[in-house]
């Protein structure tokens, strides 16, 4: 694999479901990234991690939990999701963590509908 | 707090046309500003970026932008246009030294044959 991969790929759910969004880079990076991508919206910037430290969180509801367990990993975890949760979720990462925002790479995404 | 205008939603040329997307920044100091292409079923693919020094930049797939600070713009273009470019084109602005990134809301490229 190389880059940054996302799966599933696409993830319908219902509001009372428990479930998690996985992101990797294979590039070596320090700094990871999820975005929120809605149709006719700007991309919106949920989370920002550096060094597996958490230095953004971009007033993002409680029902989404962000989790880094090491720079090459970043999880979304979802619970009691809203139907306007739905959206494309892209993940992102960039290598220099002193410089946040140079040059990010971002992965497919993962389609999400809640029904 | 900086933001981003793409006044276009939707853009179509011909096959071999040049192309022009406009961009126009509010951000009180010089900022940290992109571009960036995205395909249908895929993620973001970085074009190009103007951090500092000249202002006309070049990218990937011969595309440029021109980083104008009087009109507070970051226009980008390409002089023959590809089948291959359709796709949406998102202008991105940054701030140095701070944790916040602004995307436009997006520009959707067409390609008549």
């Amino acid at each position: 694999e190389t880059g940054v991969t996302q799966t599933p790929r696409h993830l319908v759910m219902g509001m009372t479901n428990k479930k998690s969004l996985k992101c990797e880079q294979h590039l070596g990076h320090n700094a990871m990234y999820w975005y929120k991508q809605s149709a006719k919206k700007p991309l919106e910037l949920m989370f920002v991690y550096s060094l597996e430290e958490r230095v953004e969180n971009n007033s993002v509801p409680s029902r989404f939990s962000p989790e880094c367990p090491n720079s090459s990993h970043l999880f979304l975890h979802l619970h009691t999701l809203q139907p306007e949760d739905s959206a494309l979720y892209l993940c992102a990462s960039s290598q220099d963590p002193s410089r946040l925002y140079y040059e990010q790479y971002f992965g497919p995404g993962t389609r999400l509908t809640v029904t | 707090a900086q933001s981003v205008t793409q006044p276009d939603i939707h853009i179509t040329v011909s096959e071999g046309a040049s192309l022009e997307l406009r961009c126009n920044y509010s951000y009180g100091a010089t900022p940290y500003l992109f571009w960036y292409v995205q395909s249908p079923g895929q993620g973001l693919q970085l074009l190009l970026k103007y951090f500092s020094g000249d202002t006309l930049v070049q990218g990937i797939k011969g595309f440029e932008a021109e980083f104008k600070r009087s009109q507070s713009s970051f226009n980008l273009r390409k002089p023959s246009v590809h089948w291959s470019d359709a796709a949406e084109y998102f202008c991105a602005v940054g701030r140095p030294n701070n944790n916040d990134m602004r995307f436009g809301a997006g520009t959707r490229l067409t390609v008549k044959p």
